[in-house]
Protein backbone atom coordinates (compact mmCIF):
# COMPACT_ATOMS: atom_id res chain seq x y z
CA UNK A 1 0.00 0.00 0.00
CA UNK A 2 1.03 3.66 -0.23
CA UNK A 3 2.17 5.98 2.06
CA UNK A 4 2.43 8.97 2.52
CA UNK A 5 5.37 11.03 4.71
CA UNK A 6 5.61 14.63 5.83
CA UNK A 7 8.38 15.10 8.25
CA UNK A 8 8.07 18.49 9.02
CA UNK A 9 5.22 18.55 12.00
CA UNK A 10 5.68 22.70 12.22
CA UNK A 11 7.93 24.83 10.14
CA UNK A 12 8.01 29.34 9.98
CA UNK A 13 9.28 31.50 7.65
CA UNK A 14 9.83 35.24 7.45
CA UNK A 15 7.54 36.95 5.18
CA UNK A 16 9.30 37.52 1.70
CA UNK A 17 11.47 34.99 2.43
CA UNK A 18 11.48 31.21 0.94
CA UNK A 19 10.76 27.83 2.77
CA UNK A 20 10.65 24.44 1.74
CA UNK A 21 7.95 21.35 2.61
CA UNK A 22 9.36 18.30 2.82
CA UNK A 23 7.12 15.08 1.07
CA UNK A 24 8.60 11.80 0.77
CA UNK A 25 5.96 8.92 -0.46
CA UNK A 26 6.46 5.06 -0.92
CA UNK A 27 4.72 3.05 -4.12
CA UNK A 28 5.52 0.56 -6.59
CA UNK A 29 3.78 1.90 -9.33
CA UNK A 30 5.64 3.97 -11.92
CA UNK A 31 2.52 6.10 -13.19
CA UNK A 32 0.43 8.32 -10.42
CA UNK A 33 0.19 11.61 -9.86
CA UNK A 34 1.04 14.30 -6.30
CA UNK A 35 -0.63 17.23 -5.41
CA UNK A 36 -0.02 19.84 -2.55
CA UNK A 37 -3.37 20.89 -0.58
CA UNK A 38 -3.70 24.26 1.55
CA UNK A 39 -5.77 23.88 4.46
CA UNK A 40 -6.53 27.26 6.30
CA UNK A 41 -8.31 27.85 9.52
CA UNK A 42 -11.64 27.88 7.79
CA UNK A 43 -10.89 24.22 7.01
CA UNK A 44 -11.37 24.49 3.63
CA UNK A 45 -8.97 22.54 1.45
CA UNK A 46 -7.44 24.05 -1.78
CA UNK A 47 -5.27 22.94 -4.29
CA UNK A 48 -1.61 24.45 -4.54
CA UNK A 49 -0.16 22.87 -7.14
CA UNK A 50 -0.16 19.32 -9.05
CA UNK A 51 2.68 17.18 -10.54
CA UNK A 52 2.19 13.88 -13.03
CA UNK A 53 4.67 11.28 -12.19
CA UNK A 54 5.63 10.80 -15.76
CA UNK A 55 6.60 14.46 -16.32
CA UNK A 56 9.77 15.52 -15.51
CA UNK A 57 9.55 18.98 -15.62
CA UNK A 58 8.64 20.38 -12.43
CA UNK A 59 5.48 22.15 -11.69
CA UNK A 60 5.31 25.55 -11.30
CA UNK A 61 1.87 28.04 -9.65
CA UNK A 62 3.45 31.65 -9.45
CA UNK A 63 5.12 31.19 -6.28
CA UNK A 64 4.71 28.00 -5.78
CA UNK A 65 7.13 24.85 -7.35
CA UNK A 66 7.74 21.47 -6.51
CA UNK A 67 10.89 19.63 -6.64
CA UNK A 68 9.69 16.24 -7.80
CA UNK A 69 12.76 13.71 -7.65
CA UNK A 70 10.59 10.47 -8.78
CA UNK A 71 13.74 7.97 -8.31
CA UNK A 72 13.84 9.06 -4.15
CA UNK A 73 10.33 9.63 -3.95
CA UNK A 74 10.59 12.82 -2.94
CA UNK A 75 7.91 16.05 -4.02
CA UNK A 76 8.76 19.02 -1.54
CA UNK A 77 6.87 22.15 -2.17
CA UNK A 78 8.83 25.42 -2.28
CA UNK A 79 6.90 29.05 -1.45
CA UNK A 80 9.08 31.90 -2.53
CA UNK A 81 8.30 35.37 -1.23
CA UNK A 82 6.00 34.46 1.43
CA UNK A 83 2.90 35.99 2.60
CA UNK A 84 0.89 36.02 5.56
CA UNK A 85 -2.19 34.77 4.01
CA UNK A 86 0.10 31.43 3.48
CA UNK A 87 -0.03 31.05 6.67
CA UNK A 88 -1.81 27.47 6.77
CA UNK A 89 -1.91 23.65 7.08
CA UNK A 90 -0.40 22.01 3.89
CA UNK A 91 -0.91 18.20 2.96
CA UNK A 92 0.81 16.24 0.42
CA UNK A 93 -1.25 13.59 -1.54
CA UNK A 94 -0.97 10.70 -3.75
CA UNK A 95 -3.70 9.45 -6.14
CA UNK A 96 -3.01 5.92 -7.34
CA UNK A 97 -3.79 5.36 -11.33
CA UNK A 98 -4.38 1.86 -10.84
CA UNK A 99 -7.93 0.37 -11.07
CA UNK A 100 -10.46 1.87 -8.84
CA UNK A 101 -8.15 3.41 -6.14
CA UNK A 102 -9.47 7.13 -6.87
CA UNK A 103 -9.02 8.45 -3.75
CA UNK A 104 -6.17 10.37 -2.48
CA UNK A 105 -3.59 9.49 0.25
CA UNK A 106 -2.88 12.18 2.59
CA UNK A 107 0.78 12.75 4.66
CA UNK A 108 -0.34 14.41 8.09
CA UNK A 109 0.41 17.51 7.34
CA UNK A 110 3.07 20.32 8.11
CA UNK A 111 1.84 24.13 9.72
CA UNK A 112 3.15 26.74 8.17
CA UNK A 113 3.46 30.11 10.06
CA UNK A 114 4.43 32.97 8.57
CA UNK A 115 5.78 35.93 11.16
CA UNK A 116 5.72 39.42 9.55
CA UNK B 1 -19.67 27.93 -10.59
CA UNK B 2 -20.99 26.55 -7.03
CA UNK B 3 -18.40 24.12 -5.30
CA UNK B 4 -18.74 21.38 -3.23
CA UNK B 5 -21.59 22.11 -0.11
CA UNK B 6 -21.85 20.15 3.34
CA UNK B 7 -24.32 20.72 5.77
CA UNK B 8 -24.41 20.62 8.47
CA UNK B 9 -21.23 22.80 8.70
CA UNK B 10 -21.04 21.51 12.69
CA UNK B 11 -22.93 19.12 14.84
CA UNK B 12 -22.64 18.42 17.96
CA UNK B 13 -24.88 14.93 19.44
CA UNK B 14 -24.64 12.44 22.09
CA UNK B 15 -23.07 9.21 22.29
CA UNK B 16 -24.80 6.37 21.38
CA UNK B 17 -26.77 8.74 18.62
CA UNK B 18 -27.08 8.49 14.49
CA UNK B 19 -26.17 11.19 12.79
CA UNK B 20 -26.29 12.24 9.08
CA UNK B 21 -24.19 14.63 7.49
CA UNK B 22 -24.61 15.64 3.44
CA UNK B 23 -22.62 16.33 0.83
CA UNK B 24 -23.74 18.31 -2.52
CA UNK B 25 -20.89 17.71 -5.14
CA UNK B 26 -20.01 19.60 -7.76
CA UNK B 27 -22.43 19.48 -10.51
CA UNK B 28 -21.52 17.44 -13.28
CA UNK B 29 -18.59 15.27 -11.30
CA UNK B 30 -18.77 11.68 -10.89
CA UNK B 31 -16.74 10.68 -8.69
CA UNK B 32 -17.46 11.42 -5.17
CA UNK B 33 -15.13 10.90 -1.48
CA UNK B 34 -15.68 11.47 1.84
CA UNK B 35 -12.57 12.10 3.94
CA UNK B 36 -12.14 11.72 8.03
CA UNK B 37 -10.04 14.48 9.69
CA UNK B 38 -9.34 13.29 13.13
CA UNK B 39 -7.80 16.16 15.42
CA UNK B 40 -3.83 17.39 14.20
CA UNK B 41 -4.15 14.14 11.70
CA UNK B 42 -4.03 14.02 7.94
CA UNK B 43 -7.15 12.99 5.89
CA UNK B 44 -8.33 9.38 5.96
CA UNK B 45 -10.15 7.76 2.97
CA UNK B 46 -14.02 6.41 4.11
CA UNK B 47 -15.65 5.39 0.87
CA UNK B 48 -15.41 6.43 -2.80
CA UNK B 49 -18.44 6.81 -5.54
CA UNK B 50 -17.67 6.81 -9.01
CA UNK B 51 -20.93 6.76 -11.42
CA UNK B 52 -22.90 3.87 -11.04
CA UNK B 53 -20.62 1.88 -9.78
CA UNK B 54 -20.52 -0.06 -6.73
CA UNK B 55 -18.64 2.26 -4.01
CA UNK B 56 -15.70 1.57 -2.80
CA UNK B 57 -16.01 1.13 1.03
CA UNK B 58 -12.10 -0.07 1.89
CA UNK B 59 -11.87 2.84 4.05
CA UNK B 60 -14.93 2.72 6.69
CA UNK B 61 -13.99 2.08 9.88
CA UNK B 62 -16.90 0.25 11.25
CA UNK B 63 -20.21 -1.33 10.52
CA UNK B 64 -21.93 2.05 12.44
CA UNK B 65 -20.51 3.86 9.14
CA UNK B 66 -22.78 3.51 5.63
CA UNK B 67 -23.10 5.96 2.98
CA UNK B 68 -25.06 6.29 0.04
CA UNK B 69 -25.64 8.17 -3.76
CA UNK B 70 -28.78 9.12 -5.12
CA UNK B 71 -28.90 9.69 -8.54
CA UNK B 72 -25.10 10.13 -9.15
CA UNK B 73 -25.00 13.75 -7.39
CA UNK B 74 -26.09 14.01 -3.71
CA UNK B 75 -24.31 12.12 -0.76
CA UNK B 76 -25.51 11.59 2.71
CA UNK B 77 -23.03 9.77 5.02
CA UNK B 78 -24.43 8.17 8.08
CA UNK B 79 -22.83 6.86 11.02
CA UNK B 80 -24.89 4.75 13.53
CA UNK B 81 -24.47 4.69 17.67
CA UNK B 82 -21.82 7.23 17.69
CA UNK B 83 -19.03 6.90 19.42
CA UNK B 84 -16.57 9.64 21.44
CA UNK B 85 -13.93 8.67 18.72
CA UNK B 86 -16.15 9.65 15.80
CA UNK B 87 -15.53 13.45 16.71
CA UNK B 88 -13.89 14.62 14.06
CA UNK B 89 -14.21 16.73 10.54
CA UNK B 90 -15.95 15.04 7.36
CA UNK B 91 -14.97 16.07 4.10
CA UNK B 92 -16.39 15.35 0.66
CA UNK B 93 -14.89 16.35 -2.52
CA UNK B 94 -15.80 15.68 -5.75
CA UNK B 95 -14.08 15.36 -9.22
CA UNK B 96 -13.94 14.79 -12.91
CA UNK B 97 -12.38 11.01 -13.45
CA UNK B 98 -10.55 12.23 -16.94
CA UNK B 99 -7.01 12.18 -16.98
CA UNK B 100 -7.74 15.83 -18.37
CA UNK B 101 -8.63 16.93 -15.16
CA UNK B 102 -5.63 15.61 -13.64
CA UNK B 103 -8.30 13.66 -11.48
CA UNK B 104 -8.27 17.20 -9.29
CA UNK B 105 -10.45 16.75 -6.03
CA UNK B 106 -12.62 19.72 -5.13
CA UNK B 107 -13.32 19.19 -1.60
CA UNK B 108 -16.64 21.04 0.36
CA UNK B 109 -16.31 23.33 3.53
CA UNK B 110 -16.60 19.71 6.09
CA UNK B 111 -18.43 18.88 8.85
CA UNK B 112 -17.58 19.01 12.35
CA UNK B 113 -18.99 16.02 14.28
CA UNK B 114 -18.33 16.66 18.24
CA UNK B 115 -20.12 13.62 20.21
CA UNK B 116 -20.05 14.11 23.52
Amino acid sequence: AQTVTQSQPEMSVQEAETVTLSCTYDTSESDYYLFWYKQPPSRQMILVIRQEAYKQQNATENRFSVNFQKAAKSFSLKISDSQLGDAAMYFCAYRSLRGSQGNLIFGKGTKLSVKP
Amino acid sequence: GAGVSQSPSNKVTEKGKDVELRCDPISGHTALYWYRQSLGQGLEFLIYFQGNSAPDKSGLPSDRFSAERTGGSVSTLTIQRTQQEDSAVYLCASSLTTSGSMYEQFFGPGTRLTVL
